[in-house]
């Protein structure tokens, strides 16, 4: 498609569990970047990518989260032993270098 | 690091009044503005952006935001909303600095418009 995609739209899991949530930016643009959103908030910046490698990944709250974008175009974000406390919202972008960014619909993340 | 803040969390109008929604950042070096709407039930969508030149920006939707330097901000206005604009409003920056380019979002701004 045109734009930006994520799978799956939505995600319930249990505590404990690892999730995969996956970004398929437009078709060649350099940057991917991940938020995580609450309700209520602002979306909270976690990662991002130029190409393939890591430019900053600040954001990640601890190393239960890590992202990987290994051939500069699909990314996926990972949350190993998930917590009640990482339900949120997971919004990918991407975008050339500079300029802005264009937003996928998210990943709702419920962890019961 | 940069950040952003967001005066109004909840603004109500009726429709046909004026619009204006508050955004300041701090950082201590050039920047991109930008505000991006959210629609209920979608994504989010660029509404307007701010690089250079003009400090008057006009966006889709007869949005316009201003950027005052010396104030740290770019409020967004719009003369006469509609029910239809009825949204949450993300204010957003990032360092005009190369290739840096990690955006930073105020919390946001949810606009109900009454018929």
């Amino acid at each position: 498609g045109a734009g930006v995609s994520q799978s799956p739209r939505y995600k319930v899991t249990k505590r404990g569990q690892d999730v995969a949530l996956r970004c398929d930016p437009i078709s060649g643009h350099v940057s991917l970047y991940w938020y995580r959103q609450a309700l209520g908030q602002g979306p909270e910046f976690l990662t991002y990518f130029n190409y393939e490698a890591q430019q900053d990944k600040s954001g990640l709250p601890n190393d239960r989260f890590s992202a990987e974008r290994p051939e500069g175009s699909i990314s996926t974000l990972t949350i190993q032993r998930t917590e009640q406390r990482d339900s949120a919202m997971y919004r990918c972008a991407s975008g050339q270098l500079v300029g802005d960014k264009a937003f996928g619909p998210g990943t709702r993340l419920t962890v019961l | 690091a940069q950040s952003v803040s967001q005066h109004n969390h909840h603004v109500i109008l009726s429709e046909a009044a004026s619009l204006e929604l508050g955004c300041n950042y701090s950082y201590g070096g050039t920047v991109n503005l930008f505000w991006y709407v959210q629609y209920p039930g979608q994504h989010l969508q660029l509404l307007l952006k701010y690089f250079s030149g003009d400090p008057l920006v006009k966006g889709i939707k007869g949005f316009e935001a201003e950027f005052i330097k010396s104030k740290f901000s770019f409020n967004l206005r719009k003369p006469s909303v509609q029910w239809s604009d009825t949204a949450e409003y993300f204010c957003a920056v990032t360092p005009n600095s190369g290739g840096y380019q990690k955006v930073t979002f105020g919390t946001g701004t949810k606009l109900q418009v009454i018929p």
